[in-house]
């Protein structure tokens, strides 16, 4: 199947600085990508899709300007956290989609813990 | 608007037993089905999927879910566990519009295979 590579896979940052995570398909060309968070023992909270070429759709909720995505290649997506706290500590996962294709690939998934 | 129901956030079974992790979903639109399994500190992989055509579906690891459109349920069983099939598995859904392949996910089930 298609991968799809996330990096880093753990990251702690000290609490008011900002960490990127990238998310990269590596045999597609992927036009979406999502970005989860996922708490523990929670499901995954969709927080924004993310089109190649477009600003990035949001779900309720979910702070823009705190989580900024980058969708710049339709290889490449970015999660940025701004001025991250310790509340922000979380799995962070994204999926992938080539073209219409129904099947979502999902990355490896980064830790954040913020102290 | 869909929404995914896991009403069990655990099962414990033993090794050789059956088992089966209840899946129900509400959409007021047709739907694509999937379930995915999450080993720890890893990604989501998918592990089968009802897009059309026959009701129960398969994987290459002996687990099998079957839609039930009037019980809007996609329960995932197998007939015969091991200890390796210990992780989480989540449910989810999208609608069958396709415009942006949205999932959404249960809370998960945790199957915790013994020996």
């Amino acid at each position: 199947g298609a991968v799809v590579s996330q990096h880093p896979s753990r990251v702690i940052c000290k609490s008011g600085t900002s960490v990127k995570i990238e998310c990269r398909s590596l045999d597609f060309q992927a036009t979406t990508m999502f970005w989860y968070r996922q708490f523990p023992k929670k499901s995954l909270m969709l927080m924004a899709t993310s089109n190649e070429g477009s600003k990035a759709t949001y779900e309720q909720g979910v702070e823009k300007d705190k989580f900024l995505i980058n969708h710049a290649s339709l290889t490449l997506s970015t999660l940025t956290v701004t001025s991250a706290h310790p509340e922000d500590s979380s799995f962070y996962i994204c999926s992938a989609h080539e073209g219409g294709n129904t099947e979502a690939f999902f990355g490896q998934g980064t830790r954040l813990t913020v102290v | 608007a869909q929404s995914v129901t896991q009403l069990d956030s655990q099962v414990p079974v033993f090794e050789e037993a059956p088992v089966e992790l209840r899946c129900n979903y509400s959409s007021s639109v047709s739907v694509y089905l999937f379930w995915y399994v999450q080993y720890p500190n890893q990604g989501l992989q998918l592990l089968l999927k009802y897009l059309s055509g026959s009701t129960l579906v398969e994987s290459i690891n002996g687990f099998e879910a079957e839609f039930n459109k009037s019980q809007t349920s996609f329960h995932l069983r197998k007939p015969s566990v091991h200890i390796s099939d210990t992780a989480e598995y989540f449910c989810a859904v999208s609608d069958q519009d396709g415009a942006t392949n949205k999932l959404i996910f249960g809370t998960g089930t945790l199957l915790a295979v013994q020996p």
